[in-house]
């Protein structure tokens, strides 16, 4: 049982460029998150889904896409990286119950 | 408006004595609480919870007290040993689909 995983765990993006980062768990969780966190700032919601083929805008979503195709995926988007989106990106699953289960982060520089 | 607050960044105890780590919430139909903790470079980890029906919840060395009328949680940690440095957020659901986290307390215990 490998629980959320995330890849990649790191990346350097010029400003302009394209990524997609990949979560996955294995834990048949309905729910899934993305989160970014910053220095001082705690861990804010991007976007999140309720389950396979739904997504909703959490409290930051400006400059994100996401999408979710396969209940065990979420994948979020960059389309064009800028320096503010330089962060600590993870995402997180859950049950019915409130308890997330975290991956172990990827670390993103926008240069 | 951040819902949830940890007023104090960092907190330093010593090996063997008592953490007090706090948490304040604004919005009174919050109806459940969490405390996750983070080591640097992974994912957060949960760690205790409480509802609001409880007012104490004990889980080994730590234990979550709630104060409903006040809108304050504490995260006690007895006795403090140096593998418990590490971030802790507080956190409360939003609607039941995600987690509004606090800014985070860094504790250090120092032998």
């Amino acid at each position: 049982n490998a629980g959320v995983t995330q890849t990649p765990k790191f990346r350097v993006l010029k400003t302009g460029q394209s990524m997609t980062l990949l979560c996955a768990q294995d834990m048949n969780h309905e729910y899934m998150y993305w989160y970014r966190q910053d220095p001082g700032m705690g861990l804010r919601l991007i976007h999140y889904s309720v389950g396979e083929g739904t997504t909703a805008k959490g409290e930051v979503p400006d400059g994100y896409n996401v999408s979710r195709l396969k209940k065990q995926n979420f994948l979020l988007g960059l389309e064009s990286a800028a320096p503010s989106q330089t962060s600590v990106y993870f995402c997180a699953s859950r049950t019915r119950l409130y308890e997330q289960y975290f991956g172990p982060g990827t670390r993103l520089t926008v240069t | 408006d951040q819902q949830v607050k940890q007023n104090s960044p960092s907190l330093s105890v010593q090996e063997g004595r008592i953490s007090i780590l706090n948490c304040d919430y604004t919005n009174s139909m919050f109806d459940y609480f969490l405390w996750y903790k983070k080591y640097p470079a992974e994912g957060p980890t949960f760690l205790i919870s409480i509802s609001s029906i409880k007012d104490k919840n004990e889980d080994g060395r730590f234990t979550v007290f709630l104060n409903k009328s006040a809108k304050h949680l504490s995260l006690h940690i007895v006795p403090s040993q140096p593998g418990d440095s590490a971030v802790y957020f507080c956190a409360a659901p939003n609607s039941g689909y995600a987690l509004n986290f606090g800014k985070g307390t860094s504790l250090l215990v120092t032998p």
